[in-house]
């Protein structure tokens, strides 16, 4: 049983379009994360939610736009994809918001953008 | 900020060999460090974590690091590797903030284990 799951694995699209990566965990934890994964590897934080609520937000351009309609759940919506946006996005949830509290991946959604 | 700094992008074993990876970090208080494994196409898994107490933590899959804040370091090994250990390692770690928790990972290392 899948702990922390997103879909869709992996997205193709054109530049300009507006695609959403949803993310759910089962773990019962109430802080949910996006990073982003760049073609070099490094990865780098964009939101957290605890929750539900906006807790971290790293400088990404408002053109993404996290949701959290439950503590179990947070989406992703991309508007007006660039080129740039094209990498691995990792979906995350840990037990508490505090900085001992591992985190639980997902697999990852590649998203590519063309 | 923190920050976080692995030496090597790229690590190559024999099988049965030492596996050495290397760790370094920055923190103006005492960090919680954590190292995490990713296989292809994959997420990231937990290795193993330090918060306090002993300073030599043991892992998954036979890893263990330790924790040396007079070299600001979490040096990770394995006495003996094995074809399954080809994957990318991260280092890790925890800036607590008063919104919350934010993991600052370093930029990995490859390990490819020769047979």
């Amino acid at each position: 049983d899948t702990a922390v799951s997103q879909t869709p694995k992996y997205l193709v699209t054109q530049m300009g379009n507006d695609k959403s990566i949803k993310c759910e965990q089962n773990l019962g934890h109430d802080t949910m994360y996006w990073y982003k994964q760049d073609s070099k590897k490094f990865l780098k934080i964009m939101f957290s939610y605890n929750n539900k609520e906006l807790i971290i937000n790293e400088t990404v351009p408002n053109r993404f736009s996290p949701k959290s309609p439950d503590k179990a759940h947070l989406n992703l919506h991309i508007n007006s994809l660039e080129l740039g946006d094209s990498a691995v996005y990792f979906c995350a949830s840990s037990g508490t918001r505090t900085g001992e509290s591992p985190l639980h991946f997902g697999n990852g959604t590649r998203l590519t953008v063309t | 900020a923190q920050s976080v700094t692995q030496l090597g992008s790229h690590v190559s074993v024999s099988e049965g060999a030492l596996v050495l990876l290397r760790c370094n970090y920055s923190s103006s208080v005492p960090p919680y460090l954590f190292w995490y494994v990713q296989y292809p196409n994959q997420g990231l898994q937990l290795l193993l974590k330090y918060t306090t107490g002993a300073t030599l933590v043991k892992g998954i899959n036979g890893f263990e690091a330790e924790f040396k804040k007079s070299e600001t370091s979490f040096h990770l090994t394995k006495p003996s590797a094995h074809m399954s250990d080809a994957a990318e390692y991260f280092c890790a770690v925890s800036e607590v903030k008063a919104a919350g928790n934010k993991l600052t990972f370093g930029g990995g290392t490859r390990v490819l284990v020769k047979p």
